[in-house]
């Protein structure tokens, strides 16, 4: 069974500080995706990166940056210099390798406060 | 290029009715999902549909239904409306490259239905 844990609810930090998401993740497939998307109040999923199981490089992208760990299961996402845009609904998701099923966390939601 | 499109945005109906929402994905994708998100289950998979045929079907009863249209629209049914129906439907459509490889899903903005 696949299963995809955020285990923060909710976290609050002030503009410009350095924020770090948790996701963990469980799938007995050795081939696979994760993702990241982000949901602002409009409600449209916004993607942000998918990772295949087979690249374990980190990625940075602009103030974005993901740290993926197969060895623990963890596929975390980190925002640097936050912004008051940042404040949204953030989701990790998994995939299997074949078929277009997602299996999404419960979500995190940041607040960056001004 | 045109992102997802999804009408309505709102409705309001009340137990026992039905109610059909519609999907037009980015042009050229051919992968249609629908997932339903409350705030108690969070984002779950209802169905996925390539190319006119439903491949993937998540835990809901047999009132959740869908389809594609040549055009790879999509639409989805909900017949005899329970209270635990009110949700944001979304829709996501994919790039993928065949009938089996998962592409990254780029969703609508929803139907957010109440049931009164």
């Amino acid at each position: 069974a696949q299963k995809v844990t955020q285990a923060q609810t909710e976290i609050s930090v002030v503009e410009k500080e350095d924020v770090t998401l948790d996701c963990v993740y469980e799938t007995r497939d050795t081939t696979y995706y994760l993702f990241w998307y982000k949901q602002p109040p409009s409600g449209e999923l916004v993607f942000l990166i998918r990772r295949n199981s087979f690249d374990e490089q980190n990625e940075i992208s602009g103030r974005y940056s993901w740290n993926f760990q197969k060895s623990t299961s963890s596929f975390n996402f980190t925002i640097t210099a936050s912004q008051v845009v940042d404040s949204a609904v953030y989701f990790c998701a998994l995939s299997r390798f074949l078929g277009n099923q997602f299996y999404f966390g419960t979500g995190t939601s940041l607040t960056v406060i001004p | 290029k045109a992102g997802v499109t999804q009408t309505p945005r709102y409705l309001i109906k009340t137990r026992g009715q039905q109610v059909t929402l519609s999907c037009s994905p980015i042009s050229g994708h051919r992968s249609v999902s629908w997932y339903q998100q409350t705030p108690g289950q969070g984002l779950q998979f209802l169905f996925e549909y390539f190319s006119e045929t439903q491949r993937n079907k998540g835990n809901f009863p047999g009132r959740f239904s869908g389809r594609q249209f040549s055009n790879s629209r999509s639409e989805m049914n909900v017949s005899t409306l329970e209270l635990g129906d009110s949700a944001l439907y979304l829709c996501a459509s994919s790039l993928a490259a065949s009938s089996d490889v998962t592409g990254e899903l780029f969703f609508g903005e929803g139907s957010r239905l109440t049931v009164l």
